[in-house]
């Protein structure tokens, strides 16, 4: 089945440096990939997305890139600030078929920014 | 502008208990989906509906029973509580059934089941 592997957490960063964290996702079609942000205390909000291989998801200074190629999604910032402080989550759906109706997700992994 | 809103937020039950756990969304989406969230394992799909009187089950549905009778409401009901099921659960919707676009999330509720 479906799978999302993303590297374990905790990360710890001081506030402007880079940041990376990685997710390689297992899947039988042509998937959708997300990436999506859980605040302290909070439900999950849709960070950013890319719909086919190359694609470029961007939002608020973050970025990944669909590489069909290494099956990886890896989520990036150059200058991380103490508000970026949460629990990341990479997910992916399928495109078509059953697996099209729900999001695999990965395990979350918990960014804290010092100042 | 509510968005997804689930009830109760923090709830303890003893083993046995049953309890519904509800959820409405105001924003018309014909999916709707809970999931669970436990420490070390990500979110893993319990039920999900794709519009009003259609249900299906996701990953994990044991225990679980939903219902869908409008395109607002999304109950879940756990018949007969088990430590197992303490968790935080979490309502989602999306208008697009097909998850092309974005899943709103409620805020969770977190369970506790003695």
């Amino acid at each position: 089945g479906d799978s999302v592997t993303q590297m374990e957490g905790p990360v710890t960063l001081s506030e402007e440096a880079f940041l990376t964290i990685n997710c390689t996702y297992t899947a039988t079609g042509y998937p959708s990939l997300f990436w999506y942000v859980q605040y302290p205390g909070e439900g999950l909000q849709l960070l950013l997305k890319a719909t086919k291989a190359d694609d470029k998801g961007s939002n608020k200074g973050f970025e990944a890139t669909y590489r069909k190629e290494t099956t990886s999604f890896h989520l990036e910032k150059g200058s991380v600030q103490v508000s970026d402080s949460a629990v990341y989550f990479c997910a992916l759906r399928e495109n078509s078929g059953a697996g099209s109706y729900q999001l695999t997700f990965g395990k979350g992994t918990k960014l804290s920014v010092i100042p | 502008n509510a968005g997804v809103t689930q009830t109760p937020k923090f709830q303890v039950l003893k083993t046995g208990q049953s309890m519904t756990l509800q959820c409405a969304q105001d924003m018309n989406h014909e999916y709707m989906s809970w999931y669970r969230q436990d420490p070390g394992m990500g979110l893993r799909l319990i039920h999900y509906s794709v519009g009003a009187g259609i249900t299906d089950q996701g990953e994990v549905p044991n225990g679980y029973n939903v219902s869908r009778s409008t395109t607002e409401d999304f109950p879940l009901r756990l018949l007969s509580a088990a430590p197992s099921q303490t968790s935080v659960y979490f309502c989602a919707s999306s208008h697009d059934t097909g998850l092309s676009g974005e899943l709103f999330f409620g805020e969770g509720s977190r369970l506790t089941v003695l």
